[in-house]
Order: structure tokens, then C-alpha cells, then sequence
């Protein structure tokens, strides 16, 4: 079966730049979520969807962070501007039902620097 | 916010020893979770735990929720190589369980 795909796997930009993340998650799951890891704050959730509908974005930093999921099988997060800070792996993951106590399978991550 | 305290940090064991890492909430949790993650991907679920007092193994791995549901522990027995990485523990909250709460990793060094 294959797992939450993410999209690049790398990505190098300078500061200003807009960047997009992609994320198609596990076929047949519900919840779709976005995580941020970094060194001093460990994973940190962004944002999750259900059944394509933004759900709780309180983790969002900030209004230069956004994400959409325009159908069940593809998701964005964007950042515009970029800057230096936002430097992390960001990870995907999704989950057939929270209420039935289904864990979260991830995908590799993206690895954003910005430069 | 929820709190998790996930210890210790770090640890460097010899091949072929045990493992202990543990975890634990100012709150009370209705799901814990073990995860591994190896150096350039993402977590992967080793474990999931449902029930206070539930003891789950996978393989060398065994984990348990704990009887006040405040934490859990995981063991890992007869360690090798690649049981190195990070171990993160997650959990969820009955008040809120839209939400997966990370600890801030284990991270496990194996001496072959």
C-alpha cells in the first residue's frame, strides 16, 4: 500500500520566496494533518483537515502560513513570504477516523531551508 | 498547553542490552502512542496503546499504558544497529481528541 507521499523532498530558497508543500495522503483517509519539526521545538501541529474541510488551524504561525486540500487525495501548505525561521522538515500525515482511535501514518517530510 | 515529558533525552547502550524510555502528562490520555523515526524520514508507528493498563508487544518491543493513564513506557529488548534513531511517544486527550500531542523524542545510540 503506499504510504502519505510528500513533495520535494528538499527544497532551497531564499527569503521572500514563496514555497509550496504537497501532500497526497493514504487513500481512504479522513484527516489529513500538517506537523513542523525543528530542533528546539520538536513536531508541532500546523493545521488538519477533515473530509477536506480545515478543522483547527490554531497552530498556523502565522497569516504568511496557509494550507488547502481542494479534493481527498491532495493537499498544500504554502509560505509567502519565506523566511529564515521557517527552516524545518514539515511533515504530512493522515488517519482513516480519529473517533476510532486510528494513529496517524506520516509521510517522509520536507526538508525547507531558507537561505 | 498539554505537556509531554518524554526521558531521557538520549542514551547510548551496547548491542544486545535492553531499553527503557518513558513518558508522562500533567493530564490524563485515552491513547498513547510509540513511534520511530530514522534520520531522514518520517515517524513510523511501532505501537499504539488504547486502554489503561494495556501491555502490547511488536517483536522485541513492548509497550505499556499506564494504570493512571498519565504515562507510558516502552522497552526495547536484546537492542541491535538499527534500533537506533528517535522514539517518540504521542498522546491523546479525552477533552480533546482531535489532537495528537508529541513528546520531544528519545534518541537511542546502538554500539554494535
Amino acid at each position: 500500500d503506499a504510504g502519505v507521499i510528500q513533495s520535494p523532498r528538499h527544497e532551497v530558497t531564499e527569503m521572500g520566496q514563496e514555497v509550496t508543500l504537497r501532500c497526497k495522503p493514504i487513500s481512504g483517509h479522513d484527516y489529513l494533518f500538517w506537523y513542523r519539526q525543528t530542533m528546539m521545538r520538536g513536531l508541532e501541529l500546523l493545521i488538519y483537515f477533515n473530509n477536506n474541510v480545515p478543522i483547527d488551524d490554531s497552530g498556523m504561525p502565522e497569516d504568511r502560513f496557509s494550507a488547502k486540500m481542494p479534493n481527498a487525495s491532495f493537499s498544500t501548505l504554502k509560505i509567502q513570504p519565506s523566511e529564515p525561521r521557517d527552516s524545518a522538515v514539515y511533515f504530512c500525515a493522515s488517519s482513516y477516523n480519529l473517533n476510532r482511535n486510528q494513529p496517524q501514518h506520516f509521510g517522509d517530510g520536507t526538508r525547507l531551508s531558507i537561505l | 498547553g498539554q505537556q509531554l515529558n518524554q526521558s531521557p533525552q538520549s542514551m547510548f547502550i551496547q548491542e544486545g542490552e535492553d531499553v527503557s524510555m518513558n513518558c508522562t502528562s500533567s493530564s490524563i490520555f485515552n491513547t498513547w502512542l510509540w513511534y520511530k523515526q530514522d534520520p531522514g524520514e518520517g515517524p513510523v508507528l511501532l505501537i499504539a496503546l488504547y486502554k489503561a493498563g494495556e501491555l502490547t508487544s511488536n517483536g522485541r518491543l513492548t509497550a505499556q499504558f499506564g494504570i493512571t493513564r498519565k504515562d507510558s513506557f516502552l522497552n526495547i529488548s536484546a537492542s541491535i544497529p538499527s534500533d537506533v534513531g528517535i522514539y517518540f511517544c504521542a498522546g491523546q486527550t479525552p477533552y480533546n481528541f482531535n489532537k495528537f500531542y508529541f513528546g520531544s523524542g528519545t534518541k537511542l545510540n546502538v554500539k554494535p
